[in-house]
């Protein structure tokens, strides 16, 4: 298994501009989510997605857009970037073990927008 | 609502003597805990996690964290630190019978000096 893995691993964006971050995970887990990691604030949720079809809001989406078709994908876009949404991007996916829902990190996406 | 604290931003510790990384939680019912380790531009990686039962649990790299409900503490351990442990380290809470998604606190960065 691959597990989660995200595309591009670097990316250089002017204001104004949007992207899609791609995530994909191969472990059939239903459960997907987007973080930011910024210094001193540690992982902040984005979206995240109990299955395909339905997604939520989570602590700071405010500029960012998500969708869930699959079981396997889970792209995050950035609408209209803005150089706060400079940060490092994780996405997670987790599935439920005795109620656990213990998560799997991809490798992340560096963004830096300029 | 569930938070989670990490009150130290780093620790120093010298090769081969004992490490702790502490983690205070907060969940109106039962909590499950969580650490992750992050190397440096990596994903975050499982560790260990406490359910029920026993409270001192055991995890991967000879870490271990014991569970503490009257000062609602899940403190990180190991007896003999290595430089290699040199890591970037996040507690992370969700309650039982809650949302799936977990609060990370800010992270506590551990130095391992030769």
């Amino acid at each position: 298994n691959a597990g989660v893995t995200q595309t591009p691993k670097f990316q250089v964006l002017k204001t104004g501009q949007s992207m899609t971050l791609q995530c994909a995970q191969d472990m059939n887990h239903e459960y997907m989510s987007w973080y930011r990691q910024d210094p001193g604030m540690g992982l902040r949720l984005i979206h995240y997605s109990v299955g395909a079809g339905i997604t939520d809001q989570g602590e700071v989406p405010n500029g960012y857009n998500v969708s869930r078709s699959t079981t396997e994908d889970f792209p995050l876009r950035l609408l209209s970037a803005a150089p706060s949404q400079t940060s490092v991007y994780f996405c997670a996916s987790s599935y439920s073990t005795g109620g656990l829902y213990e998560q799997y990190f991809g490798p992340g996406t560096r963004l830096t927008v300029t | 609502a569930q938070s989670v604290a990490q009150p130290e931003d780093q620790v120093n510790v010298a090769e081969g003597n004992p490490l702790t990384v502490k983690c205070t939680y907060s969940v109106s019912g039962n909590p499950y805990l969580f650490w992750y380790v992050q190397y440096p531009n990596r994903g975050l990686q499982f560790l260990l996690k406490y359910i029920t039962g026993d409270n001192l649990v055991k995890g991967s790299y000879g870490f271990e964290a014991e569970f503490n409900k009257s000062q609602t503490s899940f403190h990180l351990k190991k007896p003999s630190a290595l430089v290699s442990d040199s890591a970037l380290y996040f507690c992370a809470v969700r309650e039982s019978g809650g949302s799936y998604i977990p609060t990370f606190g800010r992270g506590t960065s551990l130095i391992v000096h030769p």
